[in-house]
């Protein structure tokens, strides 16, 4: 079993829809999370980083639930811009900087 | 500041050919990492530092080899090339610990070095 799993996509929708994506980690011990995003033959770019509380940025919101060892992505109102991959990271190994670890990425695509 | 310079940006080799892809960063990060990318895979860790002279194996280590003389530089060595070796290599770097308005974890990436092994 993969260390992070997320929804592997490709997701298509048309612009103004709301999407959400999933996923999920085995080790109970990370303490860091976030999202990054990728863009075609790109390197990938942090987008947002994930707390406990939840948070939002803009369009964009996080939330964390620990029980469930699970982390989401909700995007409101999608922008064409917005079509890109999304990657899911976890450091497995506290807070400090150590095993941090992408999931496989899930693929978003706006329509007009 | 030019953050994380991956070179070369584009390298063919031949099966059981040696090469070095070269990272260096200068932005005093302690924490160092490579990553390769295939196609519907992600990112997977092949190595990381978390400090000069010191380095651990990721998820996907074998076939290659890192060191870390210095804080800047932290080169990927590819000691005997294989086709499966073909793929996108990322070096990406990090504090490696939170402070203020920058955060633990949170990794700059070079531009990306495509591998092809043939």
């Amino acid at each position: 079993r993969k260390e992070v799993e997320q929804d592997p996509g490709p997701f298509n929708v048309p612009e103004g829809a709301t999407v959400a994506f999933n996923c999920t980690y085995s080790n109970s011990a990370s303490q860091s999370f976030f999202w990054y995003r990728q863009d075609c033959r790109k390197e990938p770019k942090l987008l947002m980083s994930v707390y406990s509380s939840g948070n939002e940025d803009g369009r964009f919101t996080a939330q964390l639930n620990r029980a469930s060892q699970y982390i989401s992505l909700l995007i409101r109102d999608s922008k064409l811009s917005d079509s890109a991959t999304y990657l899911c990271v976890v450091n497995l190994s506290g807070s400090s900087a150590s095993k941090i670890i992408f999931g496989s990425g899930t693929r978003l695509s706006i329509r007009p | 500041n030019a953050g994380v310079t991956q070179t070369p940006k584009f390298q063919v080799l031949k099966t059981g050919q040696s090469m070095t892809l070269q990272c260096a960063q200068d932005m005093n990060h302690e924490y160092m990492s490579w990553y390769r990318q295939d196609p519907g895979m992600g990112l997977r860790l092949i190595h990381y530092s978390v400090g000069a002279g010191i380095t651990d194996q990721g998820e996907v280590p074998n076939g290659y080899n890192v060191s870390r003389s210095t804080t800047e530089d932290f080169p990927l060595r590819l000691l005997s090339a294989a086709p499966s070796q073909t793929s996108v290599y990322f070096c990406a770097s990090s504090y490696l610990r939170d402070r203020a308005h920058s955060g633990a974890n949170v990794l700059t990436f070079g531009a990306g070095s495509r591998l092809t092994v043939l």
